[in-house]
């Protein structure tokens, strides 16, 4: 998997939108870009993916730049809820093998 | 939406017995299964990719004859800790992947908390 660079932590104010960064110079072609979150104790949930164009679901936005070597995954309206550390990871979309490999991720507290 | 049931959530055992984990797949069948560990306010961990019918893969320095890994079916991979001692305490969680035309999918289990007394 290529790597990707994640600040170690933010805090957001509740209510707020929360903006998290992560930076995948070195992504190909073929990798996707995606999200999952860990909230405390729990196992990790997938949250979004994308290839090259912007997207969108029930839980956040992902936008993605123009030369895919960076992206930023929107919590719109951040609650207390959301408070969990999140993974970006790149890969193909079907990849050999399977596996999915986390980096350190961002830990972001939502304070009230 | 897809689940993964990992039992139990969390065990407590003396040092040196062994812990079974479970991991199923409710309402589908997972063509490959992995497991991880996370220590505290660190990442996961990947420690083994177990496919139904064979032998599991491990990742460099993850002892196979201390984690135990069957994998006797599509819904269902068991990971055992065998000889627990304290550096074992962590949480483990069990991934479950699913391979389509064109789309790949993971699901996780809810983690089980291992502590070693």
């Amino acid at each position: 998997d290529a790597k990707t660079t994640q600040p170690p932590s933010m805090d957001c104010a509740e209510g707020r939108a929360a903006n998290l960064p992560c930076n995948h110079s070195t992504i190909s072609g073929n990798e996707y870009v995606y999200w999952y979150r860990q909230i405390h104790s729990q196992g990790p949930q997938y949250i979004i993916h994308g290839l090259k164009n912007n997207e969108t679901n029930e839980m956040a936005s992902l936008i993605i730049t123009e030369d895919r070597k960076s992206s930023t995954l929107i919590l719109p309206h951040a609650t207390l809820r959301d408070t969990a550390v999140y993974y970006c990871i790149v890969r193909p979309r079907i990849q050999q093998g399977g596996k999915l490999i986390f980096g350190q991720g961002t830990e972001l507290s939502v304070k009230p | 939406g897809a689940v993964v049931s990992q039992h139990p959530s969390w065990v407590i055992c003396k040092s040196g017995t062994s812990v079974k984990i479970e991991c199923r797949s409710l309402d589908f069948q997972a063509t490959t299964m992995f497991w991880y560990r996370q220590f505290p306010k660190q990442s996961l961990m990947l420690m083994a990719t177990s496919n139904e019918g064979s032998k599991a893969t491990y990742e460099q320095g993850v002892e196979k004859d201390k984690f135990l890994i069957n994998h006797a079916s599509l819904t269902l991979s068991t990971l055992t800790v065998t000889s627990a001692h304290p550096e074992d305490s962590s949480f483990y969680i069990c991934s479950a992947r699913v391979v389509g035309t064109g789309y790949e999918k993971l699901f996780f289990g809810s983690g089980t908390q291992l502590s070693v007394l």
